[in-house]
């Protein structure tokens, strides 16, 4: 079935960069997105989400781009921080929101 | 801020037991699923649930499993017979409305099976 899937399994950054993590999706008929951060023993937490209509959203430090000609999501960390060392998620509203259907995740990792 | 609360938080049980898993959705919010993480995995959808009854369902989610909302707070998945590969972290998680909306996710259930 469709799914979707990340192009990088882990990243380390230095502290103070930038980060950018990447989603590929493909089922073209999903209409909205949400990352999500997972850190050690707990649950997925909101950072950022985005409609099909939007290419791009703007939070703080955060931003998230989004190319429907080529399914692919991204998430911008401005100036990654130590507390950013997470598993990052993208999430597809599948199905007209009966459910979210997540990526693999990418382990971000922040080098001091 | 309202969050999502899942109990336990550790549940240990012999194969063969069942177990009740026990989450609070924030409260006003419609929509409510579970979903389950094995170690080091993605998250996976199992089940969501609307108007008392079952949206979706996922093949995981087949005959030892049920859910269920007694009381209007609690919302329970249930694992009749568990097996050694049901050890996962479990999810919980509530959404106001369907669309375009982000889910709130609770802390999790650690299942093991031993």
């Amino acid at each position: 079935g469709e799914s979707v899937g990340l192009h990088l399994p882990t990243l380390s950054v230095q502290e103070g960069d930038n980060s950018i993590i990447n989603c590929a999706y493909s089922n073209s008929a999903s209409d909205y997105f949400i990352w999500y951060k997972q850190e050690s023993g707990k649950g997925p937490q909101f950072i950022i989400d985005i409609r099909s209509n939007m290419d791009k959203r703007q939070g703080q430090r955060v931003t998230v781009l989004l190319n429907k000609t080529v399914k692919h999501l991204s998430l911008q960390i401005a100036a990654t921080q130590p507390g950013d060392s997470a598993v990052y998620f993208c999430a597809e509203d599948y199905n007209y929101g009966q459910n979210f259907v997540f990526g693999p995740g990418t382990r971000l990792s922040v080098l001091p | 801020e309202p969050e999502v609360t899942q109990t336990p938080s550790h549940q240990v049980t012999q194969m063969g037991q069942e177990v009740i898993l026990r989450c609070v959705p924030i409260s006003n919010h419609l929509y409510f699923y579970w979903y389950r993480q094995i170690l080091g995995q993605k998250v996976e959808f199992l089940v969501s649930f609307y108007n008392n009854e079952i949206s979706e369902k996922s093949e995981i989610f087949d005959d030892q499993f049920s859910v269920e909302r007694p009381d209007g707070s609690n919302f329970t998945l249930k694992i009749r017979s568990t097996k050694l590969e049901d050890s996962a972290m479990y999810f919980c998680a509530s959404r106001g409305t369907v669309m375009n909306t982000e889910a709130f996710f609770g802390q999790g259930t650690r299942l093991t099976v031993v």
